[in-house]
């Protein structure tokens, strides 16, 4: 049973360019959630999204950044016109419900390097 | 709003000692809590969760927690530290009910050094 998958896991971008990571949640989990964890600090929520439906996105960044799960595929974190301050690690985690007793799994993160 | 602190960003155990992680939330009606460890390059990997049934929790590789709603505590323990422990370990909250959805808020982290 393969666990969730993120690729690329490295993505390097220099500022201006546009950065999509993707996210592949476990089988049978329809929950996806974003995180970021910038140098030096705790991971922050920035989105949950259901299949084809964004449900929380109260963690995002109001320019720039958007998500989308759609029916068939993975989920998409979008960053445009990235600059240096974007640099960090970005994680997905799936779950079976979205509940609060519910337990995330965690994939292994795209670092982004803005240059 | 709730958060969650980790007292100390780094801790340094000798190997077969007890190792001690500190975390508090605040929270005006007890949270659902979780340990997640992180090791280098890697994503975060679940140790234990309470959810208000014991408040000594077991989860893996040996680690204990327990939650204590007077001190609003949730520290994290090993009776014997092991080489492999070294690694980040995070605290996190959930609400109870409402609108959370499970999002998680996480602490600063601390980070976990074993001495031979």
């Amino acid at each position: 049973n393969a666990g969730v998958m993120q690729n690329p896991r490295h993505l390097v971008r220099r500022r201006g360019q546009e950065a999509r990571l993707r996210c592949s949640p476990m089988k049978g989990h329809s929950h996806v959630y974003w995180y970021r964890q910038l140098p030096e600090e705790g991971l922050k929520f920035m989105v949950y999204l259901q299949k084809e439906n964004i449900i929380d996105e109260s963690g995002m960044p109001k320019e720039r950044f958007s998500a989308e799960f759609p029916k068939e595929g993975p989920s998409i974190l979008r960053i445009q016109q990235v600059v240096r301050g974007d640099s960090a690690a970005y994680f997905c985690a799936s779950s079976y419900r979205p509940h609060y007793q519910e337990t995330q799994y965690f994939g292994p993160g795209t670092r982004l390097l803005v240059l | 709003a709730q958060s969650v602190t980790q007292l100390g960003s780094h801790v340094s155990v000798s190997e077969g000692a007890l190792v001690l992680l500190r975390c508090n939330y605040s929270s005006s009606v007890p949270p659902y809590l979780f340990w997640y460890v992180q090791y280098p390059n890697q994503g975060l990997q679940l140790l234990l969760k309470y959810t208000s049934a014991a408040t000594l929790v077991k989860g893996i590789n040996g680690f204990e927690a327990e939650f204590k709603k007077s001190e609003t505590s949730f520290h994290l323990t090993k009776p014997s530290a092991h080489m492999s422990d070294a690694a980040e370990y995070f605290c996190a909250v959930t609400p109870r009910g409402g609108t959370s959805y499970g999002k998680l808020t996480f602490g600063q982290g601390t980070i976990l050094t074993v001495h031979p």
